[in-house]
């Protein structure tokens, strides 16, 4: 089974415009994290959220988690045309030590 | 900050070339993964290692992927007879003990030929 499944897919916005990515996983989480990976290039770790915290933020940052619905939100404000990239949710399994990514969302910020 | 840092960058290698990939862990990181993300898809697990010993893999490493880690400091990923499906960016990943983030490279690109 998959998880760490984002939604959506791919996300076209105008360049100011509030950017908002999903993630649904499917077994309990020690902790959930965002990165963000440009086209080609390495991962870049933007938050981390432990399973017993609700809402997190970092600069332009927000992130959400519920754990009774197994899902997490990204939220990028005043979203940048350097905002494009792919964005990856990743979790880490109660118990376990491999983290596991999502499919990724791709957002495109238009200047 | 500490990093973990990944050699080379970037890796050309003809098709039934063995391929070496390396990784200098964070200072005192037990737990070491490697990771593959073919172009345009999710970062697949392949592999984690612990105590010198592999102590899961994915469906994906098969007998052409060997990892150790020889001298205590890089840890490697060796691809035996490379085949042009094993493109892809190779991440790997280094983690604490009792740690619960793992801390990620910034990846080898290698594009067999």
């Amino acid at each position: 089974s998959q998880q760490g499944e984002e939604d959506p897919q791919a996300l076209s916005i105008q360049e100011g415009e509030n950017a908002t990515m999903n993630c649904s996983y499917k077994t309990s989480i020690n902790n959930l994290q965002w990165y963000r990976q440009n086209s080609g290039r390495g991962l870049v770790h933007l938050i981390l959220i432990r399973s017993n915290e609700r809402e997190k933020h970092s600069g332009r940052l927000r992130v959400t988690l519920d754990t009774s619905k197994k899902s997490s939100s990204l939220l990028i404000t005043a979203s940048r045309a350097a905002d494009t990239a792919s964005y990856f949710c990743a979790t880490l399994n109660t118990g376990g030590f491999k983290t596991i990514f999502g499919a990724g969302t791709r957002l495109f910020v238009k200047a | 900050e500490p990093e973990v840092t990944q050699t080379p960058s970037h890796q050309v290698t003809q098709m039934g070339q063995e391929v070496i990939l390396r990784c200098v862990p964070i200072s005192n990181h037990l737990y070491f993964y490697w990771y593959r993300q073919i172009l345009g898809q999710k970062v697949e697990f392949l592999v984690s290692f612990y105590n010198n010993e592999i102590s899961e893999k994915s469906e994906i490493f098969d007998d052409q992927f060997s990892v150790e880690r020889p001298d205590g400091s890089n840890f490697t990923l060796k691809i035996r007879s490379t085949k042009l499906e094993d493109s892809a960016m190779y991440f790997c990943a280094t983690q604490g003990q009792g740690a619960t983030e793992a801390f990620f490279g910034q990846g080898t690109r290698l594009t067999v030929v």
